[in-house]
């Protein structure tokens, strides 16, 4: 069965560090990915997808596939980047499969 | 650009009981997707309306039921409501009904089943 897996459900680290949030997936065949954001008081939205490759608020995502992996990284943290992140990947016409979350805190 | 829209915010129900949220997508787009996320939990997929039909499922009983009007609205109704039901309801619109993966959610309806 395809499957999203976020390892971590909380992560701190400190304003000016770099921040990995990681994302390991099941899935049988070429995989879409995405990660989605949800700052505080915010309604759920896209951060990235792995097809375009580009950078959103200096936040990158590679998608591994020997590692079946699609961690989210950005080198210096902001403390506006607090929010939870969601790793996902889409299934069939529209179905995006959710991992549970992971809960990123930039201290400053 | 109102965005997607959902009523009710909050409600509070009684197991046994049914009950219907309603979404309004963005405007352009003519596809819907319900999600349900239980509290620590990421969003899980129920059903896809595109077209007036659904279009793709995901692992809820038939309790859980939708529809898609002409104006491409949409309502979630679950009937026989369980205390596992309890959960924030999230729709998102796109557009065109295809695999595009970016989805505009709305900030959802809390269901407590009591």
């Amino acid at each position: 069965a395809q499957r999203v897996t976020q390892p971590e459900k909380l992560l701190s680290v400190f304003k000016g560090a770099p921040v990995e949030l990681k994302c390991n997936y099941s899935y049988s065949g070429s995989p879409e990915l995405f990660w989605y954001v949800q700052y505080s008081r915010q309604r759920l939205q896209l951060l990235l997808r792995h097809i375009s490759r580009e950078s959103i608020k200096g936040f990158t995502a590679d998608l591994n596939k020997g590692e079946t992996s699609f961690h989210l990284k950005k080198p210096f943290a902001q403390e506006e980047d607090s929010a939870m992140y969601y790793c996902a990947l889409i299934q069939g016409a529209q179905k995006l499969v959710f991992g549970q979350g992971t809960r990123l805190t930039i201290n400053p | 650009d109102a965005g997607v829209t959902q009523s009710p915010t909050h409600l509070i129900k009684t197991r046994g009981q049914q009950v219907t949220l309603r979404c309004s997508p963005k405007s352009g787009h003519d596809t819907v997707s319900w999600y349900q996320q239980a509290l620590g939990q990421g969003p899980q997929f129920i059903f896809q309306y595109y077209e007036e039909e659904e279009r793709q499922r995901g692992n809820f009983p038939d309790r859980f039921s939708g529809h898609q009007f002409p104006n491409y609205s949409s309502e979630l109704n679950v009937n026989a409501l369980l205390l596992g039901d309890s959960a924030l309801y999230l729709c998102a619109s796109s557009f065109g009904g295809g695999p595009t993966g970016e989805l505009f959610f709305g900030e959802g309806s809390r269901l407590t089943v009591l």
